[in-house]
């Protein structure tokens, strides 16, 4: 039973489309994240939501916008693609308590723009 | 501003030898300190944690890391290794209670010969 589940794994598009990435927890987390890694293995935080509101927004262009329907749930809009979004985008979760800065990762969604 | 950094970026080792991977960091206050693992296709999850207490902490599949204040330092060691351990390996820094704010190395990438 995945604990943090993100969909699709494999996203190939042309540039200027638009795509959606879904990221689901099951652990019961208050805090959900996106990062994104690129090809230098270089991993980045883009968002953090906390119970479904906005509590980090690194810079990142504003054609990314994430959307929490509810504290289990945090997805990942593109707008028009652009060749240098192609990469690996992580979701992840966190809880509070003395236990807040462990991170449970899933297992990335490799997004390709041609 | 945080930093990290990892001194190798490609490790080979042959089976049985024994590893250490550098980590050392820039931060002005508390730090939890963390390494990361990505085995190959796979999420990364986490090897080990420091939050406080003894500086040796011991981790999953004998992987322990040392935490040396005054050297801004926070190593991972394994006394041998075997060809299951090749995968990235990434440390991360960041205050305590607030996994949002934890910066990541850019990753050793670890080639276990057999």
């Amino acid at each position: 039973d995945t604990a943090v589940s993100q969909t699709p794994k494999y996203l190939v598009t042309q540039m200027g489309n638009d795509k959606s990435i879904k990221c689901e927890q099951n652990l019961g987390h208050d805090t959900m994240y996106w990062y994104k890694q690129d090809s230098k293995k270089f991993l980045k935080i883009m968002f953090s939501y906390n119970n479904k509101e906005l509590i980090i927004n690194e810079t990142v262009p504003n054609r990314f916008s994430p959307k929490s329907p509810d504290k289990a749930h945090l997805n990942l809009h593109i707008n028009s693609l652009e060749l240098g979004d192609s990469a690996v985008y992580f979701c992840a979760s966190s809880h509070g308590g003395s236990g807040a800065n462990v991170l449970t990762f899933g297992a990335g969604s490799r997004l390709t723009v041609l | 501003a945080q930093s990290v950094s990892q001194h190798n970026h490609h490790v080979i080792l042959s089976e049985a030898a024994s590893l250490e991977l550098g980590c050392n960091y820039s931060y002005g206050g508390t730090v939890n300190l963390f390494w990361y693992v990505q085995y190959p296709g796979q999420h990364l999850q986490l090897l080990l944690k420091y939050f406080s207490g003894d500086p040796l902490v011991k981790g999953i599949k004998g992987f322990e890391a040392e935490f040396i204040k005054s050297k801004f330092s926070f190593n991972l060691r394994k006394p041998s290794v075997q060809w299951s351990d090749t995968a990235e390996y990434f440390c991360a820094v960041g205050p305590p209670g607030n996994a949002g704010k934890s910066t990541f190395g850019d990753g050793t990438t670890l080639t276990v010969k057999p």
